[in-house]
């Protein structure tokens, strides 16, 4: 069974950085591309980025409201994704939720990381 | 950049049958914008219930189904549960990026 399990989490002023880990079990991590999702306390679900696996070269896709502030990274040989990010606004508060696939698509998804973003 | 639209809020009683939708702000939606379905609960992640217009995850009741419908993406539930009652998300591939819909909420009434 896939587990996903974010971690980094916590409180940020504006303007600073943060970085976001995923650890993944039970799924082939190295053939599965990496997703981030986030969602506003009451809000739907905004899609922030994804890493491609290193057939399709690590290729890296992010949402227009996080282009050139957020970076998604992994690391194959820990079966780990990270998602850094830089110049925080407060609107960029959010559970942030990394998603794998296993055996299908978009089938893993971790409980998600709180960030709060505040002064 | 792509907006994808949704039915804000539905309605549908018990044993009903209920069509939420799909669409892109740049055209029909097809089959190679790979529409997914999630279904979120209050208080819990979004789980995956279709990928890739109609392909169901394991855990997807049968009741659940997923197609093409109009120029837009559908999820049709029949024979709605209770426990269908939920926000519901669809998300389509616009050739590099994801976009979400903004969720329809569905009340079982």
């Amino acid at each position: 069974e896939a587990q996903v399990v974010e971690s980094g989490e916590g409180l940020v002023q504006p303007g600073g950085s943060l970085k976001l880990s995923c650890a993944v079990s039970g799924i082939t991590f190295s053939d599965s591309p990496m997703h981030w999702v986030r969602q506003a306390s009451g809000k739907g679900l905004e899609w922030v980025g994804r890493i491609r696996n290193r057939a399709h070269s690590y290729a890296t896709h992010y949402g227009a409201s996080v282009e050139g502030r957020f970076t998604i990274s992994r690391d194959d040989s820990k079966n780990t994704a990270y998602l850094q990010m830089h110049s925080l606004k407060t609107e960029d508060t959010a559970v942030y939720y990394c998603i794998g696939d296993g055996e299908k698509p978009f089938d893993s998804w971790g409980q998600g990381a709180l960030v709060t973003v505040s002064s | 950049q792509t907006v994808v639209t949704q039915e804000p809020s539905l309605t549908v009683s018990p044993g009903g049958t209920v069509t939420l939708t799909c669409a892109s702000s740049t055209g029909a939606v097809t089959s190679g914008y790979y529409p997914n379905w999630f279904q979120q609960k209050p208080g819990q992640a979004p789980r995956s219930l279709i990928y890739s217009t109609n392909n169901k995850q394991p855990w997807t009741p049968a009741r659940f189904s997923g197609s093409l419908l109009g120029g837009k993406a559908a999820l049709t539930l029949s024979s709605v549960q209770p426990e269908d009652e939920a926000e519901y998300y669809c998300l389509l591939y616009s050739g590099g990026p994801w976009v979400f819909g903004g969720g329809t909420k569905l009340t079982v009434l």
